[in-house]
Protein backbone atom coordinates (compact mmCIF):
# COMPACT_ATOMS: atom_id res chain seq x y z
CA UNK A 1 0.00 0.00 0.00
CA UNK A 2 1.47 3.51 -0.46
CA UNK A 3 3.04 5.34 2.48
CA UNK A 4 0.51 7.36 4.94
CA UNK A 5 3.14 9.83 5.38
CA UNK A 6 6.73 10.66 2.97
CA UNK A 7 8.25 12.72 6.00
CA UNK A 8 7.40 11.30 9.12
CA UNK A 9 9.74 11.87 12.24
CA UNK A 10 10.73 7.80 12.12
CA UNK A 11 11.95 5.88 15.05
CA UNK A 12 13.81 2.84 14.97
CA UNK A 13 13.91 0.00 17.51
CA UNK A 14 15.23 -3.10 18.20
CA UNK A 15 13.00 -5.95 18.69
CA UNK A 16 12.14 -6.51 22.83
CA UNK A 17 13.09 -3.30 23.28
CA UNK A 18 11.07 -0.91 24.93
CA UNK A 19 9.28 2.12 22.48
CA UNK A 20 7.84 5.23 22.95
CA UNK A 21 6.44 7.43 20.84
CA UNK A 22 5.76 11.28 21.42
CA UNK A 23 2.67 13.42 20.60
CA UNK A 24 2.28 17.07 21.51
CA UNK A 25 -1.51 18.03 22.00
CA UNK A 26 -2.79 21.44 20.41
CA UNK A 27 -6.09 22.19 22.07
CA UNK A 28 -6.02 22.72 26.18
CA UNK A 29 -9.72 22.31 26.03
CA UNK A 30 -9.44 18.87 24.79
CA UNK A 31 -10.43 16.14 26.92
CA UNK A 32 -10.08 12.86 25.35
CA UNK A 33 -6.94 11.06 23.82
CA UNK A 34 -6.73 8.48 21.72
CA UNK A 35 -3.85 6.89 20.25
CA UNK A 36 -3.92 4.92 16.16
CA UNK A 37 -2.00 2.57 14.58
CA UNK A 38 -1.72 2.69 11.08
CA UNK A 39 -0.27 -0.14 8.34
CA UNK A 40 0.45 0.19 5.31
CA UNK A 41 -2.93 0.43 3.04
CA UNK A 42 -4.99 0.22 6.27
CA UNK A 43 -7.17 2.71 7.83
CA UNK A 44 -6.08 3.81 11.42
CA UNK A 45 -6.22 1.00 14.23
CA UNK A 46 -7.65 2.06 17.49
CA UNK A 47 -4.77 1.23 20.17
CA UNK A 48 -5.70 3.06 23.66
CA UNK A 49 -7.35 5.94 24.82
CA UNK A 50 -7.66 7.93 28.08
CA UNK A 51 -9.52 11.01 29.61
CA UNK A 52 -8.43 14.54 30.55
CA UNK A 53 -9.17 13.12 34.45
CA UNK A 54 -6.24 10.38 34.30
CA UNK A 55 -2.58 10.51 33.83
CA UNK A 56 -1.85 7.52 32.95
CA UNK A 57 -3.44 4.42 31.38
CA UNK A 58 -2.16 0.64 30.31
CA UNK A 59 -3.52 -2.05 28.31
CA UNK A 60 -1.64 -4.83 26.91
CA UNK A 61 1.91 -3.98 26.33
CA UNK A 62 1.00 -0.14 25.76
CA UNK A 63 0.72 2.53 28.31
CA UNK A 64 -0.55 5.78 27.31
CA UNK A 65 1.00 9.38 29.22
CA UNK A 66 -0.54 12.30 29.75
CA UNK A 67 0.75 15.51 30.57
CA UNK A 68 -1.99 18.34 30.82
CA UNK A 69 0.56 21.20 31.96
CA UNK A 70 2.50 20.72 28.96
CA UNK A 71 0.02 18.85 26.34
CA UNK A 72 1.89 16.54 25.97
CA UNK A 73 0.68 13.07 25.28
CA UNK A 74 2.91 9.33 25.50
CA UNK A 75 2.77 5.98 24.09
CA UNK A 76 5.19 3.22 25.85
CA UNK A 77 5.09 -0.31 23.95
CA UNK A 78 6.72 -2.42 26.08
CA UNK A 79 8.99 -5.28 23.97
CA UNK A 80 8.57 -3.85 20.77
CA UNK A 81 7.71 -6.66 18.08
CA UNK A 82 7.82 -6.40 14.04
CA UNK A 83 4.05 -6.66 14.27
CA UNK A 84 4.28 -3.07 15.62
CA UNK A 85 6.09 -1.94 12.73
CA UNK A 86 3.28 1.09 11.30
CA UNK A 87 2.59 5.02 11.67
CA UNK A 88 1.51 6.06 15.26
CA UNK A 89 -1.00 9.05 15.26
CA UNK A 90 -2.06 10.85 18.59
CA UNK A 91 -5.57 12.58 18.34
CA UNK A 92 -7.40 14.12 20.58
CA UNK A 93 -11.17 15.58 20.98
CA UNK A 94 -13.52 17.40 23.06
CA UNK A 95 -16.11 15.31 25.37
CA UNK A 96 -18.73 18.10 24.06
CA UNK A 97 -21.54 17.03 21.51
CA UNK A 98 -19.19 16.02 18.79
CA UNK A 99 -17.02 13.46 17.45
CA UNK A 100 -14.55 15.40 15.83
CA UNK A 101 -10.69 14.27 15.65
CA UNK A 102 -8.02 16.25 15.64
CA UNK A 103 -4.56 14.58 14.60
CA UNK A 104 -1.23 14.98 15.26
CA UNK A 105 1.30 14.84 12.63
CA UNK A 106 1.82 11.10 13.16
CA UNK A 107 5.13 9.11 14.06
CA UNK A 108 6.40 5.79 11.89
CA UNK A 109 7.89 3.11 13.86
CA UNK A 110 10.22 0.66 12.58
CA UNK A 111 11.23 -2.26 14.54
CA UNK A 112 14.33 -3.90 13.15
CA UNK A 113 15.67 -7.42 14.37
CA UNK B 1 -19.77 -7.85 14.75
CA UNK B 2 -18.37 -6.47 10.85
CA UNK B 3 -15.96 -3.68 11.00
CA UNK B 4 -17.00 0.20 9.29
CA UNK B 5 -16.93 -0.55 5.11
CA UNK B 6 -16.16 1.90 2.53
CA UNK B 7 -16.66 1.38 -0.98
CA UNK B 8 -15.40 1.89 -3.70
CA UNK B 9 -11.39 1.04 -2.31
CA UNK B 10 -9.77 2.21 -5.34
CA UNK B 11 -10.93 5.34 -8.04
CA UNK B 12 -9.35 6.86 -10.40
CA UNK B 13 -11.34 9.99 -11.79
CA UNK B 14 -10.43 13.27 -14.23
CA UNK B 15 -10.43 16.67 -13.07
CA UNK B 16 -13.38 18.20 -13.02
CA UNK B 17 -15.36 15.25 -12.49
CA UNK B 18 -17.35 14.43 -9.85
CA UNK B 19 -17.45 11.31 -7.24
CA UNK B 20 -19.11 10.13 -4.42
CA UNK B 21 -17.88 7.78 -1.44
CA UNK B 22 -20.06 5.42 0.76
CA UNK B 23 -19.38 4.29 3.96
CA UNK B 24 -21.21 1.65 6.27
CA UNK B 25 -20.57 2.21 9.88
CA UNK B 26 -20.47 -0.45 12.30
CA UNK B 27 -23.99 -2.14 13.25
CA UNK B 28 -25.80 0.21 16.13
CA UNK B 29 -23.21 2.91 15.31
CA UNK B 30 -24.89 6.43 14.76
CA UNK B 31 -22.14 8.66 14.03
CA UNK B 32 -20.18 9.03 10.92
CA UNK B 33 -17.13 11.08 10.53
CA UNK B 34 -14.98 11.44 7.17
CA UNK B 35 -10.99 12.43 7.16
CA UNK B 36 -9.17 13.17 4.43
CA UNK B 37 -5.46 11.80 4.26
CA UNK B 38 -2.69 13.03 2.72
CA UNK B 39 0.95 12.80 2.85
CA UNK B 40 1.43 16.56 3.48
CA UNK B 41 -1.34 17.65 4.98
CA UNK B 42 -1.95 14.33 7.22
CA UNK B 43 -5.36 13.46 8.85
CA UNK B 44 -7.75 15.87 8.30
CA UNK B 45 -11.52 16.41 9.33
CA UNK B 46 -14.17 16.89 7.10
CA UNK B 47 -17.56 16.96 8.60
CA UNK B 48 -19.28 14.50 11.06
CA UNK B 49 -22.95 13.12 10.72
CA UNK B 50 -25.52 12.33 13.49
CA UNK B 51 -29.22 11.14 13.13
CA UNK B 52 -28.89 12.60 9.39
CA UNK B 53 -27.83 15.95 10.60
CA UNK B 54 -24.40 17.67 10.08
CA UNK B 55 -23.05 17.71 13.19
CA UNK B 56 -19.26 19.55 12.64
CA UNK B 57 -17.91 20.52 9.80
CA UNK B 58 -13.99 21.61 9.03
CA UNK B 59 -12.33 23.45 6.37
CA UNK B 60 -12.79 21.89 3.05
CA UNK B 61 -14.49 23.96 0.33
CA UNK B 62 -18.30 23.65 -0.49
CA UNK B 63 -16.88 21.39 -3.15
CA UNK B 64 -17.23 18.58 -0.53
CA UNK B 65 -20.21 17.97 0.60
CA UNK B 66 -22.10 14.60 2.60
CA UNK B 67 -25.05 13.02 3.68
CA UNK B 68 -26.09 10.55 6.34
CA UNK B 69 -29.42 8.18 5.37
CA UNK B 70 -31.85 6.93 8.29
CA UNK B 71 -30.04 3.65 8.47
CA UNK B 72 -26.77 5.69 9.62
CA UNK B 73 -24.92 4.88 5.97
CA UNK B 74 -23.15 7.68 4.77
CA UNK B 75 -22.07 9.21 1.74
CA UNK B 76 -19.74 11.66 0.77
CA UNK B 77 -19.76 13.79 -2.36
CA UNK B 78 -16.78 15.80 -3.99
CA UNK B 79 -17.86 18.09 -6.99
CA UNK B 80 -15.25 19.71 -9.78
CA UNK B 81 -12.19 17.22 -8.89
CA UNK B 82 -8.93 18.98 -8.50
CA UNK B 83 -5.69 17.20 -8.46
CA UNK B 84 -5.07 18.02 -4.93
CA UNK B 85 -8.11 15.92 -3.85
CA UNK B 86 -6.10 12.90 -4.86
CA UNK B 87 -5.94 11.25 -1.30
CA UNK B 88 -7.00 8.59 1.33
CA UNK B 89 -11.08 9.14 2.74
CA UNK B 90 -11.52 7.65 5.50
CA UNK B 91 -14.59 7.14 7.73
CA UNK B 92 -14.81 6.46 10.69
CA UNK B 93 -18.21 5.62 13.28
CA UNK B 94 -18.58 5.61 16.91
CA UNK B 95 -22.25 4.85 19.56
CA UNK B 96 -22.07 8.51 19.88
CA UNK B 97 -24.52 7.24 23.20
CA UNK B 98 -25.01 10.56 25.60
CA UNK B 99 -24.12 9.81 28.81
CA UNK B 100 -20.42 10.05 28.91
CA UNK B 101 -20.20 6.17 28.59
CA UNK B 102 -16.64 5.42 27.75
CA UNK B 103 -17.85 2.91 24.25
CA UNK B 104 -20.30 5.42 23.50
CA UNK B 105 -17.14 7.64 21.70
CA UNK B 106 -14.84 5.46 20.78
CA UNK B 107 -14.44 5.51 16.93
CA UNK B 108 -13.52 2.94 14.46
CA UNK B 109 -11.66 3.50 11.16
CA UNK B 110 -12.92 1.99 7.69
CA UNK B 111 -10.16 0.79 5.28
CA UNK B 112 -10.53 4.18 3.16
CA UNK B 113 -11.30 5.29 -0.27
CA UNK B 114 -7.70 5.87 -2.44
CA UNK B 115 -9.00 8.18 -4.63
CA UNK B 116 -6.66 9.50 -7.30
CA UNK B 117 -7.17 12.72 -9.65
CA UNK B 118 -5.30 12.60 -13.13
Amino acid sequence: GESVGLHLPTLSVQEGDNSIINCAYSNSASDYFIWYKQESGKGPQFIIDIRSNMDKRQGQRVTVLLNKTVKHLSLQIAATQPGDSAVYFCAEKSLSNTDKLIFGTGTRLQVFP
Amino acid sequence: KAGVTQTPRYLIKTRGQQVTLSCSPISGHRSVSWYQQTPGQGLQFLFEYFSETQRNKGNFPGRFSGRQFSNSRSEMNVSTLELGDSALYLCASSLALAGGNKASYEQYFGPGTRLTVT
